[in-house]
């Protein structure tokens, strides 16, 4: 069955630099996402992403969170700037339609420590 | 807005006995309603949705839910809980008109053998 992949699984980064999260959503998927777990917390919804453009994001996808697909296959969020509170488990999800009584297909999570 | 409640952190419950965990919602219009299963170190996994239809809906792994309109809750529950079931469970809603998930807390479940 094919799946969201996601590289790395985990991630530690210093405060303050660059960090580039990578996703391959399934092949013939359209629609793609980004969520957010803080440890210990629910899951958040960063942003959503159609046809080379932001559909729709969250108040937390803020001028440091940028999202590409630069080729056909991967997915990428980029966090400039990275801060403490940046730490947390990122999901990668993607599906055919975005229509409501379509499910997400997620990716197993990058875990992203921010020392 | 959406929003999800799940009020149990945590539930225990015994091998071989049935479990429930629960979820309530709050939406404007029709809701669209999932349960996904997070196991240690993946991620998030499908188990069920109801959009409309039958209140009752059959999943993966034996699971089933009960959307109730009237009590705004839509339960997660299985007959006979195994080990292996234990692992931590969101419920999820959606509008009609959104393409995102709105998540709750999670549950952990924890099956005892």
């Amino acid at each position: 069955e094919p799946e969201v992949t996601q590289t790395p699984s985990h991630q530690v980064t210093q405060m303050g630099q660059e960090v580039i999260l990578r996703c391959v959503p399934i092949s013939n998927h359209l629609y793609f996402y980004w969520y957010r777990q803080i440890l210990g917390q629910k899951v958040e919804f960063l942003v959503s992403f159609y046809n080379n453009e932001i559909s729709e994001k969250s108040e937390i996808f803020d001028d440091q969170f940028s999202v590409e697909r630069p080729d056909g296959s991967n997915f990428t969020l980029k966090i400039r700037s990275t801060k403490l509170e940046d730490s947390a488990m990122y999901f990668c999800a993607s599906n055919q339609e975005p229509t409501s009584s379509y499910e997400q297909y997620f990716g197993p999570g990058t875990r992203l420590t921010v020392t | 807005a959406q929003s999800v409640a799940q009020p149990e952190d945590q539930v225990n419950v015994a091998e071989g006995n049935p479990l429930t965990v629960k979820c309530t919602y709050s939406v404007s219009g029709n809701p669209y309603l999932f349960w996904y299963v997070q196991y240690p170190n993946r991620g998030l996994q499908f188990l069920l949705k109801y959009i409309t239809g039958d209140n009752l809906v059959k999943g993966s792994y034996g699971f089933e839910a009960e959307f109730n309109k009237s009590q705004t809750s839509f339960h997660l529950k299985k007959p006979s809980a195994l080990v292996s079931d234990s692992a931590l469970y969101f419920c999820a809603v959606r509008d009609w008109a959104g393409q995102n998930f709105v998540f709750g807390p999670g549950t952990r479940l924890s099956v005892l053998p």
